[in-house]
This record gives structure tokens, sequence and C-alpha cells, in this order.
């Protein structure tokens, strides 16, 4: 069965860096979504991307954060100069956006550790 | 802004109990989704909802959506212990997807 893949499992960095977290979606999808969960926290909305743009972001996703699908099969999240609070999992999503029920599939997440 | 409250937040059962968890939405949406999530896992769908009135079944669980008081429920049936792990509701607001806070059920034998 197809499935979101995410790279790496877990990402430890120094405060300052900057992080790429990698994410394939399932293949024929239109819709990619980035999602944060800090630990014991609830799931928190990032960005939608579609049609090579993002359509909705919320107001966690500043001008640190950026998303990129280079060569239509990655869905990348850059965080540019990683904070201590950037600490969390990442989780990708994708969605077929032309069957009826939109279901959104999740990725199996990237522990992001900034020390 | 859209807000989705869930209660109660935790949740301790007998199995063989039943139980209601509770999702309410601030905003007019017409796609609501259960996830479950296990401990370091990631999301599981469960159920989409579309419409006013939609009821979804998957074995000893199901969801109900009312469009109109902006409510959810996920029931659950004679609980067992395989169905502890943290369920979280979703209201899609033009592919913005707000969570609830979740809800942590855990089944004592």
């Amino acid at each position: 069965e197809p499935e979101v893949t995410q790279t790496p499992s877990h990402q430890v960095t120094q405060m300052g860096q900057e992080v790429i977290l990698r994410c394939v979606p399932i293949s024929n999808h239109l819709y990619f979504y980035w999602y944060r969960q800090i630990l014991g926290q609830k799931v928190e909305f990032l960005v939608s991307f579609y049609n090579n743009e993002i359509s909705e972001k919320s107001e966690i996703f500043d001008d640190q954060f950026s998303v990129e699908r280079p060569d239509g099969s990655n869905f990348t999240l850059k965080i540019r100069s990683t904070k201590l609070e950037d600490s969390a999992m990442y989780f990708c999503a994708s969605q077929d956006g032309l069957a009826g029920d939109n279901e959104q599939f999740f990725g199996p997440g990237t522990r992001l550790t900034v020390l | 802004e859209l807000k989705v409250e869930q209660n109660p937040l935790f949740l301790s059962m007998q199995e063989g109990k039943n139980y209601t968890i509770y999702c309410n939405y601030s905003t007019t949406s017409d796609r609501l989704y259960w996830y479950r999530q296990d401990p370091g896992k990631s999301l599981e769908s469960l159920f989409v909802l579309l419409s006013n009135g939609a009821v979804k079944q998957e074995g000893r669980l199901m969801a109900s959506l009312d469009t109109k008081a902006r409510l959810s429920t996920l029931h659950i049936t004679a609980a067992v212990h395989d169905l502890s792990a943290t369920y979280f509701c979703a209201v899609d607001v033009n592919n913005d997807m707000r969570f609830g806070a979740g809800t942590r059920l855990t089944v004592k034998p």
C-alpha cells in the first residue's frame, strides 16, 4: 500500500543552524502538508501546498520556514535558523484532493532536536 | 480564528464500558477528521466526516458529525485494551487543518 515517507527519522542540530526535513508524498497526490507536534502536545498545522505554491499557512509558519517541491517527488520543509522551541516532531501528510473523502495520509514523522 | 476543543482530555475506562469523546469547533466546516496516535507514532486516520448527520462506524468506534451544532462525537463501545491511544479530531477549513488537543484514552483490564 502506498505510504508517505519522511527522512531523517531523527535530526539533532545546534541552535541557529539550518535544517531541511524531507518527505516523499504518495504518488499522484496533489495536496501536501506539514505539521508539528511538540512533545505531549497537540498537532499543529504549519502549511499546505498545492500546485507548487503555498495555499495556506499558520501563524507558526513565519519567515524562518519555507517549503519546496524541488523535483516532483520530494516535499521539503526548511527551517533557516533553528531555535530551541523548534524541537518537535514534524509530520508530513499528503492528500489525493480528488477522492471524495479527502483523507490525509501522514508520514512517520521526523523528530527534530535543537540543542 | 478556528478553534477546536476536545473533551475530555484524559479518559480512563474499564474494558467493556462505553464512552463518548466530544469535539467542538468554532467555524463553519463540513470536513472533520478523527485520528488515532499511539505513543511515539504518527497519526492514523480513523474517520472522515463530510456532511451534516454523517455517521461512520469501524469496529468499536463510531463517529458522527453535526455541522449545525459544530460538534462531532467519537463513541467507544465495549472498550478493549487495544483502543488505548490518543485520539485527535481535526477540522479542515480551506486546507487549514486545526487539531483538538487530543483525548488520551486508557482502557484498563
